[in-house]
């Protein structure tokens, strides 16, 4: 069974360019979540898709992230325009909703650098 | 709030010396999981251990034990006789339980950098 695949592994931008991660989760999870972790500290949730609707987004840092899961299968997270205090490593999970399965799965992360 | 505290930032040992890794948390549910999450240098994070918060009794898989215990609100992961290939970063994660029984978002602590010498 494949793992959460994230893509691209690493991105380099300018500051004020666009950028889209990309996530496909374990197929069949229902759950896929976004996280960031800043350089040297905790890693941080960004928001929680159940298929399609975000269930929360408490953690998104500002309106110029925009998260979207249409169809309920793989997401994408796109900055715009990026920012310096963007740079880190996001990373998305997924977990099934139901069977008793809570563990998150994590991919293998995206490092945006925002020069 | 919740909040997960891992006070060791970089812990190094030498081969086959045991190693514990500390985790405190707060929270308010009644209700939660903790999880210990490791980061070898290629990036990933795999999943060690699941425990709820009903269950204390500690556990051991292989060389890996937790002791988790509510009274002190911690959850400590011992690696006995430590190895090169333990060289990573874990972290330790605390999540809130929501109507349906799966778990919400993670919150994690900074991490602490085990480096296990040759």
């Amino acid at each position: 069974e494949a793992g959460v695949t994230q893509f691209p592994s690493h991105s380099v931008i300018e500051k004020g360019q666009t950028v889209t991660l990309r996530c496909d989760p374990i197929s069949g999870h229902d759950n896929l979540y976004w996280y960031r972790r800043v350089m040297g500290k905790e890693i941080k949730f960004l928001l929680h898709f159940v298929k399609e609707s975000k269930q929360d987004e408490s953690g998104m840092p500002n309106n110029r992230f925009l998260a979207e899961r249409t169809g309920g299968t793989y997401s994408t997270l796109k900055v715009q325009p990026a920012e310096l205090e963007d740079s880190g490593v996001y990373f998305c999970a997924s977990s099934q909703e139901w069977g008793g399965s809570y563990e998150q799965y994590f991919g293998p992360g995206t490092r945006l650098t925002v020069t | 709030a919740q909040k997960v505290t891992q006070a060791q930032t970089e812990i190094s040992v030498v081969e086959k010396e045991d190693v514990t890794l500390d985790c405190v948390y707060e929270t308010r549910d009644t209700t939660y999981y903790l999880f210990w999450y490791k980061q070898p240098p290629s990036g990933e994070l795999v999943f060690l251990i699941r425990r709820n918060s009903f269950d204390e009794q500690n556990e051991i898989s292989g060389r890996y034990s937790w002791n988790f215990q509510k009274s002190t609100s911690s959850f400590n992961f011992t690696i006995t006789a430590s190895q090169v290939v333990d060289s990573a970063v874990y972290f330790c994660a605390l999540s809130e339980v929501w109507v349906g029984g799966a778990t919400n978002k993670l919150i994690f602590g900074t991490g602490t950098l085990l480096a296990v010498q040759p």
